[in-house]
């Protein structure tokens, strides 16, 4: 069993880029969720996709995209870098469905990070 | 609105000791609870859950968490702390307004055993 892989490890842009940040999710999983890390504050829940379909998002700007592929690989794009988007970017991995309701708080895993600093 | 808040941003334990670390969490329906561990420039772990049951969890680690519902907290616990116990700790609550996993975080608190 593989965990959660996340690519590159460390990033460095300037403002006004775009990026493009990749994970692959932990065998068997079918939902991802990416998240961000500002330095010194807990995670914050970007947004959420479930067999390939975003159900689910958090107080972000729509320059926030994201894909999640058929063998439940994930993107994380940001358009137009601000450098208030410095941060650790957490993908995580989860398995929903098939064990009644309560499959939607199974824990998720964690990759360990991009770091994405922006200049 | 719902909310996590871990009061303490360092807790400073020696070797042997009991540990605790603290989490109160405000939500609107049923708490679904969980604790992550951060070691540096690595992601996070799953160390335990309360989704319903028994107030007491057990986790990995040695770790457990005790529910209080009247007094809204989920403390997480270990009767005698590591060294190796040292990192960052976050606990979390499922965000009810969404209708996935997604989870709203503390903003985390930094264990340091001392031998």
């Amino acid at each position: 069993e593989t965990g959660v892989t996340q690519s590159p490890t460390h990033l460095i842009k300037t403002r006004g880029q775009q990026v493009t940040l990749r994970c692959s999710s932990q065998s068997g999983h079918n939902t991802v969720s990416w998240y961000q890390q500002a330095l010194g504050q807990g995670p914050q829940f970007i947004f959420q996709y479930y067999r390939e379909e975003e159900n689910g998002r958090g107080n972000f700007p729509p320059r926030f995209s994201g894909l999640q592929f058929p063998n439940y690989s994930s993107e994380l794009n940001v358009n137009a870098l601000e450098l208030d988007d410095s941060a650790l970017y957490l993908c995580a991995s989860s398995l929903v469905g098939g064990q009644g309701a309560l499959s939607f708080y199974n824990e998720q895993f964690f990759g360990p990070g991009t770091r994405l600093t922006v200049l | 609105a719902q909310s996590v808040a871990q009061p303490e941003d360092q807790v400073n334990v020696a070797e042997g000791n009991p540990l605790t670390v603290k989490c109160t969490y405000s939500v609107s329906g049923n708490p679904y609870l969980f604790w992550y561990v951060q070691y540096p420039n690595r992601g996070l772990q799953f160390l335990l859950k309360y989704i319903t049951g028994d107030n007491l969890v057990k986790g990995s680690y040695g770790f457990e968490a005790e529910f209080n519902k009247s007094q809204t907290s989920f403390h997480l616990k270990k009767p005698s702390a590591l060294v190796s116990d040292s990192a960052l700790y976050f606990c979390a609550v499922r965000d009810e307004n969404q209708a996935g996993t997604a989870l709203i975080f503390g903003k985390g608190t930094t264990l340091s055993v001392s031998s």
